[in-house]
């Protein structure tokens, strides 16, 4: 299977805002609003941060948001922080024969 | 609180195999489906497998089907990875993740290196 599509880095400066997207299919992303999101940083399990496209964990700051438009969906972190520097991953379910299918992961740089 | 503990990796030759299991609690284990999830050293996350809470429906990704076998012991909180035909390519931390289209709990992972 084909991973979803990230770019593979991202910068801004503190208190700017950032988007991130993930492109797939209609067998995947565009499908379906089982879109989620992970930050991970070095060394550390990945955490979620969004899933179905747009709902937030408990605990999880409201700087993050998502969003979904086709077979591209989005990642906005707002108010950019020193911590939120890290790699982020998008993930969708999809309905070819396997079953999961994550991107490439984006690395966010905060200058 | 949730926790998810793998064990049983390690270094093995190409062409071996290896059992890694992930210890469940905190949480109803028979009530959720489990997923495996690896990343390769300085490389990104790849989706490995997934089994149903009853363990009635198995997925796995391309790379791994026919030689890896994921399973769960209900009785015994217990998520299982066996892996056959060990390749260089399949050297990653392999994590054990809590969900099935929202993988919401992640372990810590655990460590397998494939190499002569």
């Amino acid at each position: 299977q084909s991973a979803l599509t990230q770019p593979a880095s991202v910068s801004g400066s503190p208190g700017q805002s950032i988007t991130i997207s993930c492109t797939g299919t209609s067998s995947d992303v565009g499908g379906y609003n089982y879109v989620s999101w992970y930050q991970q940083h070095p060394g550390k399990a990945p955490k979620l941060m969004i899933y179905d496209v747009s709902k937030r964990p408990s605990g999880v700051s409201n700087r993050f948001s998502g969003s979904k438009s086709g077979n591209t969906a989005s990642l906005t972190i707002s108010g950019l922080q020193a911590e939120d520097e890290a790699d982020y991953y998008c993930s969708s379910y999809t309905s070819s024969s396997t079953f999961a299918v994550f991107g490439g992961g984006t690395k966010l740089t905060v200058l | 609180q949730v926790q998810l503990v793998e064990s049983g990796g390690g270094v093995v030759q190409p062409g071996g195999s290896l059992r890694l299991s992930c210890a469940a609690s905190g949480f109803t284990f028979s009530s959720y489906g489990m997923h495996w999830v690896r990343q390769a050293p300085g490389k990104g996350l790849e989706w490995v497998a997934f089994i149903r809470y009853d363990g009635s429906n198995k997925y796995y990704a391309d790379s791994v089907k026919g030689r890896f076998t994921i399973s769960r012991d209900n009785s015994k909180n217990t998520l299982y990875l066996q892996m056959n035909s060990l390749r260089a390519e399949d050297t990653a931390v392999y994590y054990c993740v809590r969900g099935v289209t929202v993988l919401d709990y992640w372990g810590q992972g655990t460590l397998v290196t494939v190499s002569s």
